[in-house]
């Protein structure tokens, strides 16, 4: 079974700031995929970046990088240079090594970005 | 470039009364999923379908039916509402294997349920 744990319900940060938001894992399988997954109030599902258990680099997409520690079981989601727009729930999610390629998501944390 | 569509939008429906959720998709995609979503509770899932005449149970499929007669489509059905699945359902596809990057899930716009 997988279990994805963030901690945060929900963070401040002022504009133009850089952001960490928190998330730790659990899983047996030795091949998996850690995703964070955006969602604004109109309540559309954006993906944002994705980190392979096997990969050596940590993920980067523009402003997103994914600060992966793979022996703490942590995948958390920076923010650079944060804008109003980043304001919205923020869910991070990992897919196993199983054939249904399903996605199990945390709780999410709503970020909200101060001017 | 219409990616996942999910009808209908909003539906308010009174307590043991049946509804069906449609999701298209064309993208082409083998994978399909429903998911709810509760506050507090993030995203769970209650069907999935890894390709056309399969379906297979989530983690909350208690309550819901589903069916994939056609590898574009992907219906989640309720035979009768309870207030307990008011929620905001949201369809998910994608590709049956890694591509170039990394196999995520495409969502539709999701569904606001509301049972009274």
């Amino acid at each position: 079974a997988q279990k994805i744990t963030q901690t945060q319900p929900g963070m401040f940060v002022q504009e133009k700031e850089a952001v960490t938001l928190d998330c730790t894992y659990d899983t047996s399988d030795q091949s998996y995929g850690l995703f964070w997954y955006k969602q604004p109030s109109s309540g559309e599902m954006i993906f944002l970046i994705y980190q392979g258990s096997y990969d050596e680099q940590n993920a980067t997409e523009g402003r997103y990088s994914l600060n992966f520690q793979k022996a703490r079981k942590s995948a958390n989601l920076v923010i650079s240079a944060s804008q109003l727009g980043d304001s919205a729930m923020y869910f991070c999610a990992m897919r196993g090594n199983t054939g249904r390629r399903a996605l199990t998501f945390g709780s999410g944390t709503r970020l909200q970005v101060q001017p | 470039n219409a990616g996942v569509t999910q009808t209908p939008k909003f539906r308010v429906l009174k307590t043991g009364q049946s509804m069906t959720l449609l999701c298209a998709q064309d993208m082409n995609h083998e994978y399909m999923y429903w998911y709810r979503q509760d506050p507090g509770m993030g995203l769970r899932l209650i069907h999935y379908s890894v390709g056309e005449g399969t379906t297979a149970k989530g983690e909350v499929p208690d309550g819901y039916n589903v069916s994939r007669l056609k590898k574009q489509n992907f219906l989640l059905g309720l035979e009768s509402a309870a207030p307990s699945q008011t929620s905001v359902y949201f369809c998910a596809s994608s590709y049956s294997r890694d591509r170039v990057n990394t196999g995520e899930l495409f969502f539709g716009e999701g569904s606001r349920l509301t049972v009274l």
